[in-house]
């Protein structure tokens, strides 16, 4: 089976645009959940989701959104970036219901300048 | 709220050697999980072990194994054997068994093994 995929694994963008992540589950998977690390702050949980519900969102701006596509794979959207964003983040899917095991992908780490 | 502390910021070991790393954890909780988790440089967290806390066996898997103290809030890592491969970053993580779906990661410990 295929791991937890996250396209693009680097990403350079400028203060102000706006970022799209991708994530595809392993197959069979229906929760995908998103954590954001960065040295400082270590992993933040931004936001889970089931069938294409949100069940919990961390917290963080408005300006941090995701979905979920009814194949499970999910998108989170970052508008009006700032440096501060600049970060590794890291999806991560569970065969159950209640995330009681978390499998990760490798991670999209952004840049901005 | 949930908080979870790795005290040690970086630890070393020599190959074949044991090492034990440190988790401490609050909660008012009764029902929840705990992890270990990995992260090499390949940056990819890989789930190394996980102790739901109305088990009072503490987990094993092959070279790793854990010490839960429950009322003391406490989830050491014993890795036995130490291994090159097994140098990373390990996280200690809590999620409480009633619907918020999300992990509490602790700061990490980085884990040098010397050869």
């Amino acid at each position: 089976k295929a791991g937890v995929t996250q396209t693009p694994r680097y990403l350079i963008k400028t203060r102000g645009q706006q970022v799209t992540l991708s994530c595809s589950p392993i197959s069979g998977h229906r929760s995908v959940s998103w954590y954001q690390q960065t040295p400082g702050q270590g992993l933040q949980f931004l936001f889970e989701y089931f069938s294409e519900t949100q069940r919990n969102k961390g917290n963080f701006p408005g300006r941090f959104s995701g979905r979920q596509f009814s194949n499970s794979r999910s998108e989170m959207n970052v508008s009006t970036l700032e440096l501060g964003d600049s970060a590794l983040y890291l999806c991560a899917s569970s065969p159950g219901q209640y995330n009681e095991k978390l499998f990760f992908g490798s991670g999209t780490q952004l840049s901005v300048l | 709220a949930q908080t979870v502390t790795q005290s040690q910021p970086e630890m070393s070991v020599q190959e074949a050697e044991t090492v034990t790393l440190s988790c401490t954890y609050d909660t008012s909780e009764n029902n929840y999980y705990l992890f270990w988790y990995k992260q090499p440089p390949s940056r990819q967290m890989i789930l190394v072990i996980r102790q739901e806390a109305y088990k009072q066996q503490n987990a094993t898997e092959n070279r790793f194994s854990v010490n839960f103290q429950k009322a003391a809030k406490s989830f050491s890592l014993k890795i036995s054997d130490s291994q090159l491969g097994d140098t990373a970053m390990y996280f200690c993580a809590f999620m409480k068994d009633s619907g918020t779906y999300k992990y509490i990661f602790g700061t990490g410990t980085r884990l040098k093994v010397l050869a």
